[in-house]
């Protein structure tokens, strides 16, 4: 199936500090990215919806000036969480799905595991 | 958003058996359906889909049901392996001008030797 790279993988940051998170799709292309947030034993929740070129459309409940969203090709979204404090500790994934491709699977990065210190 | 503040069920069976995971979802918008396995610490791995014109499907050793009436997904594993243990998400793609993919609660299973 086709791959999708998310980095970093783990990353501590001070509180404060902004963090960016990659997400690339590494044998296709994708116009639309999509970013999710997942805290222990709970569900994963859409904060976003990364669309190539265009501003993201951010779910109800999800600060867009905190989470920033970047979609400048049709192979890279990035996240970047801005003064980051404890509470936005959680595991952030990405996925995507091929251009043109409705109704077919999402593929999902590894995750990338934010601690706030 | 979705799911927050909810914790995982658990389905605990033995190795063999045959083990069914239940979904519902809740938006009459959505089209299509994905079953995700995800393991500690990865992202979420393709099982099955299955599109809302279907109201079964099936793969390798997994099926999906699909009850639109009452919104009402399940999986179901046959002859359930130590590995199958992960936690299970339902994804429905909801379609309303533009595409989003929104996670059910999960469902965390374990598979005793």
């Amino acid at each position: 199936g086709a791959v999708v790279s998310q980095h970093p993988s783990r990353v501590i940051c001070k509180s404060g500090t902004s963090v960016k998170i990659e997400c690339r799709s590494l044998d296709f292309q994708a116009t639309t990215m999509f970013w999710y947030r997942q805290f222990p034993k709970q569900s994963l929740m859409l904060m976003a919806t990364s669309n190539e070129g265009s501003k993201a459309t951010y779910e109800q409940g999800v600060e867009k000036d905190k989470f920033l969203i970047n979609h400048a090709s049709l192979t890279l979204s990035t996240l970047t969480v801005t003064s980051a404090h404890p509470e936005d500790s959680s595991f952030y994934i990405c996925s995507a799905r091929q251009n043109g491709q409705l109704n077919t699977e999402a593929f999902f990065g590894q995750g990338t595991r934010l601690t706030v210190v | 958003g979705e799911n927050v503040g909810l914790h995982l069920p658990t389905l605990s069976v033995q190795e063999g058996d045959n083990s069914i995971i239940n979904c519902a979802y809740s938006n009459s918008a959505s089209d299509y359906f994905i079953w995700y396995k995800q393991e500690s610490g990865k992202g979420p791995q393709f099982i099955i889909d299955i599109r809302s014109n279907m109201d079964k499907r099936q793969g390798q050793r997994v099926t999906v049901l699909l009850n639109k009436t009452v919104k009402h997904l399940s999986l179901q594993i046959a002859a359930t392996q130590p590995g199958d243990s992960a936690v299970y998400f339902c994804a429905e793609n909801i379609n309303t001008g533009f595409q989003k993919l929104v996670f059910g609660t999960g469902t965390r299973l374990l598979v005793s030797p």
